[in-house]
């Protein structure tokens, strides 16, 4: 079957680092990716992993390890705008995107 | 070039009715997926079309089920509205939804709201 986790909710604070971590079991793999949403807002494309390691894309940044179906996802100098939810989603191979629940991110002041 | 867009954006029913919504997916993306977000559920996979073939399906009941036209437009139907269909659908669309770097482009969903 198909399993993507990642924590409900985290907070932290304008200018901090945080990492929203996500765990998944597919039937095959063909990359995984991470979406934003802003409330009441479709999903936008963040970033994407096919090989293991860590992909970075200015403040934000994906790490991927294969073998331990893990994945996290970095933002640094958190600002305000960056409250929103964050998705986790593995394409297993030949099929569409599986999305996990996502991750809320609350940045306050 | 235009994004993926959804007509209606809103849309309210009554229980036992049904409803079509419709996608138009970005120029030249022949793949196109539905989900259905609900906030206890999250994003869920509904089907995909690619080529007028459904080409992948959720674990939805009947009830749901779509189509797509020549020009990669997708229409999505439910049939027999229940309360618990009330939900965001949201439409994404890809080039070809095989390589691992095909992003899939959101549009801004249709609110359905069964009464």
């Amino acid at each position: 079957g198909q399993n993507i986790d990642q924590p409900t909710e985290m907070t932290a604070t304008e200018g901090a680092i945080v990492q929203i971590n996500c765990t998944y079991q597919t039937s095959g793999f063909n990359g995984l990716f991470w979406y934003q949403q802003h409330a009441g807002e479709a999903p936008t494309f963040l970033s994407y992993n096919v090989l293991d390691g860590l992909e970075e894309k200015g403040r934000f940044s994906s790490f991927l390890s294969r073998s331990k179906g893990y994945s996290y996802l970095l933002l640094k100098e958190l600002q305000m705008k960056d409250s929103a939810s964050y998705l986790c989603a593995v394409r297993p191979a030949g099929t569409a995107l599986i999305f996990g629940k996502g991750t809320t991110l609350s940045v306050s002041s | 070039k235009a994004g993926v867009t959804q007509t209606p954006r809103y849309l309210i029913k009554t229980r036992g009715q049904q409803v079509t919504l419709s996608c138009s997916p970005i120029s030249g993306h022949r793949s196109v997926s539905w989900y259905q977000q609900t906030p206890g559920q999250g994003l869920q996979f509904l089907f995909e079309y690619f080529s007028e073939t459904q080409r992948n399906k959720g674990n939805f009941p009947g009830r749901f089920s779509g189509r797509q036209f020549s020009n990669s437009r997708s229409e999505m139907n439910v049939s027999t509205l229940e309360l618990g269909d009330s939900a965001l659908y949201l439409c994404a669309s890809s080039f070809i939804q095989q390589g691992p770097t095909d992003t899939q482009y959101f549009g801004p969903g249709t609110r359905l709201t069964v009464l």
